[in-house]
């Protein structure tokens, strides 16, 4: 079976500086995707950024970029520039056929 | 598209209560899924549907949960007595799963409280 690992239930990060939330998962499988989402206070569930595993080059969504280290089955989130609406709850997800979820990371932004 | 439709929103019953929780993925996704989520466990997997039948259910907690897709249009995820442990936000998605990089679609989800 797969699982996900969020080791950080919290973090904290001053608006404008960088912040990486980490995720590490395990699984046997060779061929896979990983995920990030945001959860908002809204609950609404919002795809943050993806990444193929097949694919070394890291993923980047504008102010969001991943570390991707296959072989120590890590897939950590960067976020850039922190901003105020960037406070939410951040799940890791692994993927192929389902999509199986970390415990997630409440992010605070400190004005 | 109005995206995945859950209801309702909010839910307070007795326990002992059957409660019926529905689901409306987006059209043309063939793939479902039922998640709960707690502070302790985060998201759960339940169990998932493609092409309406269910692959998956070993994350069902026990024999009083029961989920049904009778079509593609809809779903239901039924407890059957509800009992206090059972308060969570549970979440329907859907995907499309031509692709396994397709983003999984959530509802707003319904929060269920069993007092």
């Amino acid at each position: 079976a797969q699982t996900v690992t969020q080791s950080q239930p919290e973090m904290s990060v001053q608006e404008a500086e960088t912040v990486t939330l980490s995720c590490t998962y395990d699984t046997s499988e060779s061929d896979y995707y990983l995920f990030w989402y945001k959860q908002p206070p809204s609950r609404q569930m919002i795809l943050v950024i993806r990444q193929e595993a097949y694919k070394q080059q890291n993923a980047t969504e504008n102010r969001f970029s991943v570390n991707f280290q296959k072989a120590a089955k890590s897939f950590s989130l960067k976020i850039s520039d922190s901003q105020l609406g960037d406070a939410a709850m951040y799940f890791c997800a692994w993927g192929n056929e389902k999509l199986t979820f970390g415990t997630g990371t409440r992010l605070t932004i400190i004005p | 598209d109005a995206g995945v439709i859950q209801s309702p929103r909010h839910e307070v019953t007795e326990m002992g209560q059957e409660v019926t929780l529905r689901c409306k993925p987006i059209s043309g996704h063939n793939s479902l899924f039922w998640y709960r989520q707690t502070m302790m466990r985060g998201l759960e997997l339940l169990i998932y549907f493609n092409n309406n039948v269910p692959i998956d259910d070993s994350g069902m907690p026990e024999d009083r949960f029961s989920a049904k897709m009778p079509n593609a249009s809809f779903s239901t995820l039924k407890i059957q007595p509800s009992e206090p442990r059972d308060s969570a936000v549970y979440f329907c998605a859907s995907r499309d799963r031509q692709g396994w990089n397709t983003e999984a679609f959530f509802g707003q989800g319904t929060r269920l409280t069993v007092v």
